[in-house]
C-alpha cells in the first residue's frame, strides 16, 4: 500500500535558526496536505499543495511540492518558540475517498 | 476551535469494560473519520464514513466497533480492549472533495489498564 515517509523524526534548533522537514511518498500523489500538532493538542491543517512543482508561502513557512508529485517539504525561516510541535505531511493518492496517508511527523523543539 | 468536539477527553478503563467515545461535528461535513495516535506510530486511519456509510475499515480489530447514526455524529464503541490500545483517539470530518481538508477534534486520551 501507499507509504509516506517523513524525515527527520526529531529536530532541535535554536530560536532564529531555520528548519526543514521532508516528505516522500512511495506513489504519486494527487495532493499533499500539511498539518501542525502542538504539544497536547490535535492536528491543525496548515496548507494543501495540488500542482506539480507548486510553492506556497505562509509568512515564515514555505511549502513545496515536487515535480513528480512524490515528495514535499516544509521550510521554516528563523524559527520562533511558537513553532514548536509536530509537523505532519499527509498524502492523498488512492482511489478510496478520504484515505489520507500521514507521515510519521517531525517533532520540532525550539530552544530560546 | 469547536467545529469538531469529542467526549470524553480522558478515559481510563479496564480490559473487561465497555465504553464509547463520541464525536460531533458542526461543520456541515458529510465524511467522518476515526484515527489512532500512539507514541510509536503515526496517525493511523481506523474508519471512514461517507454519508453515514462505512467506506473504509483499515484492518481494525473487532473490539473497536464504529457507529455513525447521521452525518454529524460518530461513535467508537470499545470492549475487551488491551493495554496496547492505549492511545489518543482522534475524530475528524471533511467535505467530500479530494481537496477538502480534514478538521480534527481534540481527541480522547484512552488508557487501558
Amino acid at each position: 500500500g501507499q507509504q509516506v515517509m517523513q524525515i527527520p523524526q526529531y529536530q532541535h534548533v535554536q530560536e532564529g535558526e531555520d528548519f526543514t522537514t521532508y516528505c516522500n511518498s512511495s506513489t504519486t500523489l494527487s495532493n499533499i496536505q500539511w498539518y501542525k500538532q502542538r504539544p497536547g493538542g490535535h492536528p491543525v491543517f496548515l496548507i494543501q499543495l495540488v500542482k506539480s512543482g507548486e510553492v506556497k508561502k505562509q509568512k515564515r513557512l514555505t511549502f513545496q511540492f515536487g515535480e513528480a508529485k512524490k515528495n514535499s517539504s516544509l521550510h521554516i525561516t528563523a524559527t520562533q518558540t511558537t513553532d514548536v510541535g509536530t509537523y505532519f505531511c499527509a498524502g492523498f493518492g488512492g482511489t478510496s475517498y478520504g484515505k489520507l496517508t500521514f507521515g510519521q511527523g517531525t517533532i520540532l523543539t525550539v530552544h530560546p | 476551535e469547536t467545529g469538531v468536539t469529542q467526549t470524553p477527553r480522558h478515559l481510563v478503563m479496564g480490559m473487561t469494560n465497555k465504553k464509547s467515545l463520541k464525536c460531533e461535528q458542526h461543520l456541515g461535513h458529510n465524511a467522518m473519520y476515526w484515527y489512532k495516535q500512539s507514541a510509536k506510530k503515526p496517525l493511523e486511519l481506523m474508519f471512514v464514513y461517507n454519508f453515514k456509510e462505512q467506506t473504509e475499515n483499515n484492518s481494525v480489530p473487532s473490539r473497536f466497533s464504529p457507529e455513525c447514526p447521521n452525518s454529524s455524529h460518530l461513535f467508537l464503541h470499545l470492549h475487551t480492549l488491551q493495554p496496547e490500545d492505549s492511545a489518543l483517539y482522534l475524530c475528524a470530518s471533511s467535505g467530500l472533495a479530494q481537496t477538502d481538508t480534514q478538521y480534527f477534534g481534540p481527541g480522547t486520551r484512552l488508557t487501558v489498564l
